[in-house]
């Protein structure tokens, strides 16, 4: 099955600074790859998402990038506030096999 | 409309004792998925139930655990004899079949005591 290896565990940045998150995945049938966040004592939510057609995908400050040779995609998140701080999650999964595997997460804390 | 539900909310058992975990899906998602999450730590993936195809089970770590859905929405996950390592956050999901994105229920805090 699909093993998805991220990095790196912890990440800590000063507000205002940009935060990069990374992942790899091993199926290169893998055409989904979702990012998730996780506040504390909350259910991971959405916050961005990328398939296998496109290179990059850009939503305000956060943005995603993959590389289907190398099999990684990331995360990038520009002008950090306080309030991204949190556990975040990459994943990957098949559209037509929607067995979706995640990372062991990244702790972000954005210093004030 | 109403988002992924689970419950309990809280459940606390003695060491031993079964437990049945409940999830209602999103209506009209065919994609169900179970995680654990220990205090802390990543989102272990446990089970996937994908409309009436049979469910991938290779994560499930014990024959205690067993998990169905019937009619194709809600689902139970069931642990028989529970012991205090399965102490954890269990987390629901569902998806569209043809759209990806999962929704998370708020979890159900299992603690074997």
């Amino acid at each position: 099955g699909e093993n998805v290896e991220q990095h790196p565990s912890t990440l800590s940045v000063q507000e205002g600074d940009s935060a990069v998150i990374k992942c790899t995945y091993s199926d290169s049938a893998s055409n989904y790859f979702p990012w998730y966040k996780q506040e504390l004592g909350k259910r991971p939510q959405l916050i961005i998402d990328i398939r296998s057609n496109v290179g990059e995908k850009k939503d305000q400050r956060i943005a995603v990038t993959l590389n289907k040779t190398a099999k990684h995609f990331s995360l990038h998140i520009t002008e950090t506030q306080p309030e991204d701080s949190a556990v975040y999650f990459c994943a990957a999964s098949t559209i037509n096999n929607n067995d979706m595997r995640f990372g062991a997460g990244t702790r972000l804390t954005v210093k004030p | 409309g109403a988002g992924v539900s689970q419950s309990p909310s809280n459940k606390v058992t003695e060491k031993g004792k079964d437990v049945e975990l409940r999830c209602d899906p999103i209506s009209g998602h065919t994609a169900l998925y179970w995680y654990r999450q220990s205090l802390g730590q990543g989102l272990e993936f446990l089970i996937y139930f994908q409309g009436n195809s049979a469910p991938d089970k290779s994560g499930l770590p014990s024959d205690r655990f067993s998990a169905e859905r019937t009619g194709g929405s809600v689902s139970t996950l069931t642990i028989q004899r529970t012991q205090q390592e399965d102490s954890a956050v269990y987390l629901c999901a569902s998806s569209l079949a043809e759209g990806v994105e999962a929704f998370f229920g708020q979890g159900t805090r299992l603690t074997v005591v």
